[in-house]
């Protein structure tokens, strides 16, 4: 079974840009979290979609929006990008129900650099 | 307070010695407890959940749940240098399936061999 896929791995943006990321869950999976990923903070929750619905949100700006498709494909999108968003940003896909849902498995990441 | 607690290392442990790392949680309704491994410039991959009070044991590694004292613990009996990474402890918040995951801010093994 295929991983989790994102695309695409390297990004480098100035700021005022925009940004958008794409994430592929393992088939089957229908819940997709992101995260973004620094040295100083750690990794920190974005948001949760679930059959195309936000399910979750974490402590970010409105600056950050994502969505989901009907095949669980998901996209995330960072407007007017700020120094500090360089970042990694993670997407996890699990399955939907219970206690698997934090069962997840992450994808390679893709590394944002905002100049 | 940080809602899930580790020590950020580096822990330093001799080849073949038992490993231990700890986390602290503050959610009392805390549900499902993880484990995480990340190695350098990788994602982090799942290596063992715990729903339950008690020990779990998968292999080399032992996941440890106490919900009264609100702590996760990861040993790793045997280590080795491939156990050298970040571990990262998550657990679930609140009940409903709206509940958020939230990681710890990881503890770095190092095996000296």
């Amino acid at each position: 079974k295929a991983g989790v896929t994102q695309t695409p791995r390297y990004l480098i943006k100035t700021r005022g840009q925009q940004v958008t990321l794409s994430c592929s869950p393992i088939s089957g999976h229908r819940s997709v979290s992101w995260y973004q990923q620094t040295p100083g903070q750690g990794l920190q929750f974005l948001f949760e979609y679930f059959s195309e619905t936000q399910r979750n949100k974490g402590n970010f700006p409105g600056r950050f929006s994502g969505r989901q498709f009907s095949n669980s494909r998901s996209e995330m999108n960072v407007s007017t990008l700020e120094l500090g968003d360089s970042a990694l940003y993670l997407c996890a896909s699990s399955l939907e129900s219970g206690r698997a849902r934090g069962e997840q498995f992450f994808g390679p990441g893709t590394r944002l650099t905002v100049l | 307070q940080k809602e899930v607690e580790q020590n950020s290392g580096p822990l330093s442990v001799p080849e073949g010695a038992i490993a231990s790392l700890n986390c602290t949680y503050s959610d009392r309704g805390s549900q499902s407890f993880f484990w995480y491994r990340q190695y350098s410039g990788k994602s982090p991959e799942l290596i063992m959940f715990i729903y339950s009070n008690g020990d779990k044991e998968d292999g080399r590694f032992t996941a440890q749940l106490n919900k009264a004292s609100q702590y996760v613990s990861l040993l790793i009996r045997d280590s080795q240098p491939s156990d050298s990474a970040t571990y990262l402890c998550a657990c679930t918040t609140g009940y409903s399936s709206a509940s958020k995951i939230i990681f710890g801010s990881g503890t770095r093994l190092s095996i000296r061999p």
